[in-house]
C-alpha cells in the first residue's frame, strides 16, 4: 500500500507567482489534512478536508491560500501571489477516519 | 489556542544509553501521537495512544498516555546511531469540525557512537 505522495517535492517561485502543491492521500483514506512547517518549528495545521468538502480552514490565511479535494484526482494547495514569508515545507497528512494522521514526505516551497 | 510543551529541546547522548522526553499540555487529547522526522522528510508515526493510562511498545520505544490525558512520554531503549532525528509528540481532539493535529515543537535527538 503507497503511502501519502506529494509533489513537487521542491518548488521555487519568484514573489506574485502561484503555488499549487498537490497530495495523493493513501488509499481508502478520504480524510486530508494540510500543515505548515517553518524551519526548527512543529507542524502547523492549515485545513482539513474531506472529499471534495472543506471540514475545517481555521489554520488557513483567508487571503491567497485555497484547498481543495475533488471528487476525482489530488488534494490541491494553491497558494496566490506568493510572498517570501509563504517559504516552508508543506505537509499532507492522510487518515481513514478522524484519527490517527500519515504524512506525505511535504513540499519544499521557496520564494525568491 | 491548545499548546503542547515538549522536552528537552535536544538531547545528545551516547550510542547504548536509554533516552526519556515528554509533552505536556493545559488542556486534555483523545489521543497522543509520537512521530520521527529526518532532515528533508515527512514525520513517520511511531506510536499511537488512545486511552488514558495506555503504555505502548514498538521495538525499542514505548509510550504512554497520561492519566489525566494531558501529558504523554516516549521512552527509547539502548539508543543507536539511526535514532537520530526530531521527535515529535502531537495531540488529538476529533469533534464537531475538529480533527487536527496539535504538535509540541520538537526534541531534538544526537547518538554519539
Amino acid at each position: 500500500n503507497a503511502g501519502v505522495m506529494q509533489n513537487p517535492r521542491h518548488l521555487v517561485r519568484r514573489r506574485g507567482q502561484e503555488a499549487r502543491l498537490r497530495c495523493s492521500p493513501m488509499k481508502g483514506h478520504s480524510h486530508v489534512y494540510w500543515y505548515r512547517q517553518l524551519p526548527e518549528e512543529g507542524l502547523k495545521f492549515m485545513v482539513y478536508l474531506q472529499k471534495e468538502n472543506i471540514i475545517d480552514e481555521s489554520g488557513m490565511p483567508k487571503e491567497r491560500f485555497s484547498a481543495e479535494f475533488p471528487k476525482e484526482g489530488p488534494s490541491i494547495l494553491r497558494i496566490q501571489q506568493v510572498v517570501r514569508g509563504d517559504s516552508a515545507a508543506y505537509f499532507c497528512a492522510s487518515s481513514p477516519s478522524r484519527d490517527t494522521q500519515y504524512f506525505g514526505p511535504g513540499t519544499r516551497l521557496t520564494v525568491l | 489556542g491548545q499548546q503542547l510543551n515538549q522536552s528537552p529541546q535536544s538531547m545528545f547522548i551516547q550510542e547504548g544509553e536509554d533516552v526519556s522526553m515528554n509533552c505536556t499540555s493545559s488542556s486534555i487529547f483523545n489521543t497522543w501521537l509520537w512521530y520521527k522526522q529526518d532532515p528533508g522528510e515527512g514525520p513517520v508515526l511511531l506510536i499511537a495512544l488512545y486511552k488514558a493510562g495506555e503504555l505502548t511498545s514498538n521495538g525499542r520505544l514505548t509510550a504512554q498516555f497520561g492519566i489525566t490525558r494531558k501529558d504523554s512520554f516516549l521512552n527509547i531503549s539502548a539508543s543507536i546511531p539511526s535514532d537520530v532525528g526530531i521527535y515529535f509528540c502531537a495531540g488529538l481532539n476529533y469533534g464537531g469540525s475538529q480533527g487536527n493535529l496539535i504538535f509540541g515543537k520538537g526534541t531534538k535527538l544526537s547518538v554519539k557512537p
